[in-house]
């Protein structure tokens, strides 16, 4: 079947705009992680969506960060009055409950100018 | 607070020998443990996890890792290693916090390269 979907895969960006992320997870796992991939902070944790929870957005680096998910399927992450420090790549993982395995998307490489 | 190391940032191992990459972990209660690995310009791919049960547990492409309690590791290793295993590798397992299981904190990764 199909795996986890990201777009678009690469996304360039003037300092000060917004951005919109997207993932598709695979069909009929509950859960759904994003991640930041970024040279000075490895893999760091976002946030994390059980079905049609409310998630906890401590994980989020700043108020400028939100994330949601529509009928517990589709997730957008957006990315507000985007700064330099943004730049990375933003990963998005499904799961069939948690804790399980994680099934990665290929990310997408924002890159903030 | 969960968490897991990789000492090595690089690992060199020629063609045919057997591979290790190490990882320790600090997690209270039983730990779930993964390894992924993610090669150049791709996403994260689920290589293998211990849950409870077998200490070594088998992964895909002939990978294994074995889950030591007392020293609190769970190094990945492959008995003759290729070319085409080097990667970036991690060690995971999840953080927890009130509601339950969260997402995974990882390691900083290990690059493995195969020498032909």
């Amino acid at each position: 079947g199909a795996g986890v979907s990201q777009s678009p895969s690469n996304k360039v960006t003037e300092k000060g705009k917004d951005v919109e992320l997207r993932c598709d997870p695979i069909s009929g796992h509950t859960a759904l992680y994003w991640y930041r991939q970024s040279l000075g902070q490895g893999l760091e944790f976002l946030i994390y969506f059980q079905g049609n929870s409310a998630p906890d957005k401590s994980g989020l680096p700043s108020d400028r960060f939100s994330a949601e998910r529509t009928g517990g399927s589709v997730s957008t992450l957006t990315i507000q009055r985007t700064q330099q420090e943004d730049s990375a790549v933003y990963l998005c993982a499904s799961s069939q409950g948690n804790p399980n395995e994680q099934f990665f998307g290929p990310g997408t490489r924002l890159t903030v100018l | 607070a969960q968490s897991v190391a990789q000492p090595e940032d690089q690992v060199n191992v020629a063609e045919g020998n057997p591979l290790t990459v190490k990882c320790t972990y600090s997690v209270s209660g039983n730990p779930y443990l993964f390894w992924y690995v993610q090669y150049p310009n791709r996403g994260l791919q689920f290589l293998l996890k211990y849950i409870t049960g077998d200490n070594l547990v088998k992964g895909s492409y002939g990978f294994e890792a074995e889950f030591n309690k007392s020293q609190t590791s769970f190094h990945l290793k492959k008995p003759s290693a290729l070319v085409s295993d080097s990667a970036l590798y991690f060690c995971a397992s999840p953080m927890y916090s009130g509601g339950g299981a969260d997402g995974l904190t990882f390691g900083k990764g290990t690059h493995l390269i195969i020498q032909p």
